[in-house]
C-alpha cells in the first residue's frame, strides 16, 4: 500500500494474544481501520478509531492509536483458529479528496 | 438486507479490450468507492463517489473511470485493457463520504486479462 507499512505475518498459539502493528504517515488522517480478509473473501471492516482517540475496546478487539508516531496496533484477545486471515490496516486521508489507503496487510497463522 | 453486490464475479478479457464492472451499494448507502487488489497485495484506491460526484481520485492512468447513477449504483469502466489490469476489483459503500464507520465491501470482480 501507498505508505502504510505492517509487518507481513504473525504466527500465534489458539489462546495467546496476536498484536498486529502498522505505520501510517499521514498526520491529517481522521479515520483508521482494520480490515480482515479470508481466502476468496472480500473485505470485512473490524473495527475503526477516530484520530482524537487514544484507545477502542471492543470484545476480544482492543485498538491502540498513538498519534504521535502515526502507529497503530490491533490486539485480539484469546485468538481462535478461526481468527486465521489477513488484516488490513487503512487510513482515511482527507486533503486533497477522500481517499482509503490500505497497508499489505499481514497474515496471521494461529496454531491449534 | 442484501449486501454491497457487484458482477460478474469473474471475467476474462483480451489485452486492448475494454471491461465495465458494476457495483450496488447497501441499501441507504450513497458513496461508492472502487479498489484493485492484486495478488499479495493491499487494495488500491481507485475512486470514491458520493452523490453521483467523484469525490476523491487514486494514482491511476485515465484508461480508469467510473460513474454513479441516481439510484447510487456505480460503473467502473476500464479501456485498452493492459495484462497488469488483473487483479480483484472491489467495491465498497458506506452511508457517509468521510469514512467515518468504514466501508463495507463487496466480494469482488476477479478480473483476467489474456
Amino acid at each position: 500500500g501507498e505508505d502504510v507499512e505492517q509487518s507481513l505475518f504473525l504466527s500465534v498459539r489458539e489462546g495467546d494474544s496476536s498484536v498486529i502493528n502498522c505505520t501510517y504517515t499521514d498526520s491529517s488522517s481522521t479515520y483508521l481501520y482494520w480490515y480482515k480478509q479470508e481466502p476468496g473473501a472480500g473485505l470485512q471492516l473490524l473495527t475503526y478509531i477516530f484520530s482524537n482517540m487514544d484507545m477502542k475496546q471492543d470484545q476480544r478487539l482492543t485498538v491502540l492509536l498513538n498519534k504521535k508516531d502515526k502507529h497503530l496496533s490491533l490486539r485480539i484477545a484469546d485468538t481462535q483458529t478461526g481468527d486465521s486471515a489477513i488484516y488490513f490496516c487503512a487510513e482515511r486521508r482527507g486533503a486533497g479528496g477522500f481517499k482509503t489507503i490500505f497497508g499489505a496487510g499481514t497474515r496471521l497463522f494461529v496454531k491449534a | 438486507d442484501a449486501g454491497v453486490t457487484q458482477s460478474p464475479t469473474h471475467l476474462i478479457k483480451t489485452r486492448g479490450q475494454h471491461v465495465t464492472l458494476r457495483c450496488s451499494p447497501i441499501s441507504g448507502h450513497k458513496s461508492v468507492s472502487w479498489y484493485q487488489q492484486v495478488l499479495g497485495q493491499g487494495p488500491q484506491f481507485i475512486f470514491q463517489y458520493y452523490e453521483k460526484e467523484e469525490r476523491g481520485r487514486g494514482n491511476f492512468p485515465d484508461r480508469f473511470s467510473a460513474r454513479q447513477f441516481p439510484n447510487y449504483s456505480s460503473e467502473l469502466n476500464v479501456n485498452a485493457l493492459l495484462l497488469g489490469d488483473s487483479a480483484l476489483y472491489l467495491c465498497a459503500s458506506s452511508m457517509d463520504p468521510q469514512g467515518a464507520s468504514g466501508a463495507f465491501f463487496g466480494q469482488g470482480t476477479r478480473l483476467t486479462v489474456v
